[in-house]
């Protein structure tokens, strides 16, 4: 069964610090994984995605994520965290092996502190 | 904005009350779903109406019900509901035809009932 783990619930970090976000999962075939982002009073928007090849992605808004197949990972990341970060960050998965669903973890508050 | 739209965005009614959410897309996907958000809970993906996808509906109450005359609209219709339905409700579209493409999410609505 598919499944993701996002083991913080929060993360602070210092404006201009690097961040880390983590991210792990499980499915059953090869995974292509999301990371979303929502803002207060907003839906989720896209951030980035991995379907295969280069294991870093680069996404919106300076980040990227590094995909690690044999930890089954999938950090974000942002060589410098803003404060305008701060949001509820998601990380969600489909499998290949035609799952209907995308699977979302349950989301890390990032608190950015200027 | 993503090109999801859904109204109301606020709605606050009562157990014994009948009401309905819509959302709104003409992005030209044809996958549609509603999940529901609560506080620390994982997003609950509720119903999915594609071509290519089951609907998910085994484990979400009778008193929610979903309608998609076509695929620009989705409608979700509540009648006696419970107060621990409150929730952010979210609409998202996504092109089907490959696992790897994004979902497209609408700002929410906020249920609260009474």
């Amino acid at each position: 069964a598919q499944s993701v783990a996002q083991p913080e619930d929060q993360v602070n970090v210092a404006e201009g610090n690097p961040l880390t976000v983590k991210c792990t999962y499980s499915v059953s075939g090869n995974p292509y994984l999301f990371w979303y982002v929502q803002y207060p009073n907003r839906g989720l928007q896209f951030l980035l995605k991995y379907i295969t090849g280069d294991n870093l992605v680069k996404g919106s808004y300076g980040f990227e994520a590094e995909f690690n197949k044999s930890q089954t990972s999938f950090h974000l990341k942002k060589p410098s965290a803003l404060v305008s970060d701060s949001a509820l960050y998601f990380c969600a998965v489909r499998d290949d092996t035609g799952g209907f669903k995308t699977i979302f973890g349950a989301g890390t508050r990032l608190f950015v502190k200027a | 904005e993503t090109g999801v739209t859904q109204t109301p965005r606020h709605l606050v009614m009562g157990m014994t009350n009948k009401k309905s959410l819509k959302c709104e897309q003409h992005l030209g996907h044809n996958a549609m779903y509603w999940y529901k958000q609560s506080a620390k809970k994982p997003l609950e993906l509720m119903f999915v109406y594609s071509l290519e996808e089951r609907v998910e509906n085994n484990s979400v109450p009778s008193r929610f019900s979903p309608e998609c005359p076509n695929s620009s609209h989705l409608f979700l219709h509540l009648h006696t509901l419970q107060p621990e339905d409150s929730a952010l409700y979210l609409c998202a579209s996504r092109p089907s035809g490959s696992s790897y493409n994004e979902q497209f999410f609408g700002p929410g609505t906020r249920l609260t009932v009474l």
